[in-house]
C-alpha cells in the first residue's frame, strides 16, 4: 500500500506570494491534517479534513486555508507569504480520523525569500 | 486546550546506554498517547503509543510509561543503537466531538554516538 504523498517536496517562494501544497493520503484514508513544523515550534496544527468537511481548525491567520476532494486528497494553499511561513507542512492521514494513528508524508519544505 | 511539554529537548547518549524522554500533558480528558519518530528528511513515524487505562507497554527495546494522576508519560529506549538517532515526539490525543484531537510536544533531538 502505498504511503502518504506530498507534492511538491521542496518550493522556494517570495514575500508576497502564494502557494499550494498537495497530499494524497493513503488509499482508504478519509481524514486528512495538515501540520507546521519549525525549529523550536515542534509540530502545530493546522486543520483537519474529513469527507470534504474541514472538522477542526488550529490557531493560523486566515491566509491559511486548505480542502479536500471527493477522492480523499488533500491542498492546502498559503496566501500572501510572510517570511516566518518558511517552515516543514506536513500532511498526515487516518482512516476516520477517529482513528488515532496518523501515517504522515515527508513533508514539503517551504522557504520564503 | 490541551498543552503537552516534552524535555530534554536534545539528548546524547553512548551507544548501548538507556534514553529517557519524557512528557506532561494537561487536559484529564486526553486517552491516548502515541510517540512518533522523525528521521532525517522523512515525516513523523508512530512507534508505540498507550491507552490512558493502562499504565506500562513495551515493545522490545522501547516502552512507554504513564502515570495518569501526575499526567504525565514517558519514552524509554534501551540497549540504544545508532540508528536510534532521530527526533522524538510525544503527542496527546482526545475525543473531541467524535475525532481525536492531537496535540505534539516540541521534540526531542535523540543522538547515540557510536
Amino acid at each position: 500500500k502505498a504511503g502518504v504523498t506530498q507534492t511538491p517536496r521542496y518550493l522556494i517562494k517570495t514575500r508576497g506570494q502564494q502557494v499550494t501544497l498537495s497530499c494524497s493520503p493513503i488509499s482508504g484514508h478519509r481524514s486528512v491534517s495538515w501540520y507546521q513544523q519549525t525549529p523550536g515550534q515542534g509540530l502545530q496544527f493546522l486543520f483537519e479534513y474529513f469527507s470534504e468537511t474541514q472538522r477542526n481548525k488550529g490557531n493560523f491567520p486566515g491566509r491559511f486555508s486548505g480542502r479536500q476532494f471527493s477522492n480523499s486528497r488533500s491542498e492546502m494553499n498559503v496566501s500572501t507569504l510572510e517570511l516566518g511561513d518558511s517552515a516543514l507542512y506536513l500532511c498526515a492521514s487516518s482512516y476516520t480520523g477517529w482513528d488515532e494513528k496518523l501515517f504522515f508524508g515527508s513533508g514539503t519544505q517551504l522557504s520564503v525569500l | 486546550g490541551e498543552n503537552v511539554e516534552q524535555h530534554p529537548s536534545t539528548l546524547s547518549v553512548q551507544e548501548g546506554d538507556s534514553a529517557v524522554i519524557k512528557c506532561t500533558y494537561s487536559d484529564s480528558a486526553s486517552n491516548y498517547f502515541p510517540w512518533y519518530k522523525q528521521e532525517l528528511g522523512k515525516g513523523p513515524q508512530l512507534i508505540i503509543d498507550i491507552r490512558s487505562n493502562v499504565g506500562e507497554k513495551k515493545d522490545q527495546r522501547i516502552a512507554v510509561t504513564l502515570n495518569k494522576t501526575a499526567k504525565h508519560f514517558s519514552l524509554h529506549i534501551t540497549e540504544t543503537q545508532p540508528e536510534d538517532s532521530a527526533v522524538y515526539f510525544c503527542a496527546a490525543s482526545l475525543d473531541s466531538g467524535g475525532y481525536q484531537k492531537v496535540t505534539f510536544g516540541i521534540g526531542t533531538k535523540l543522538q547515540v554516538i557510536p
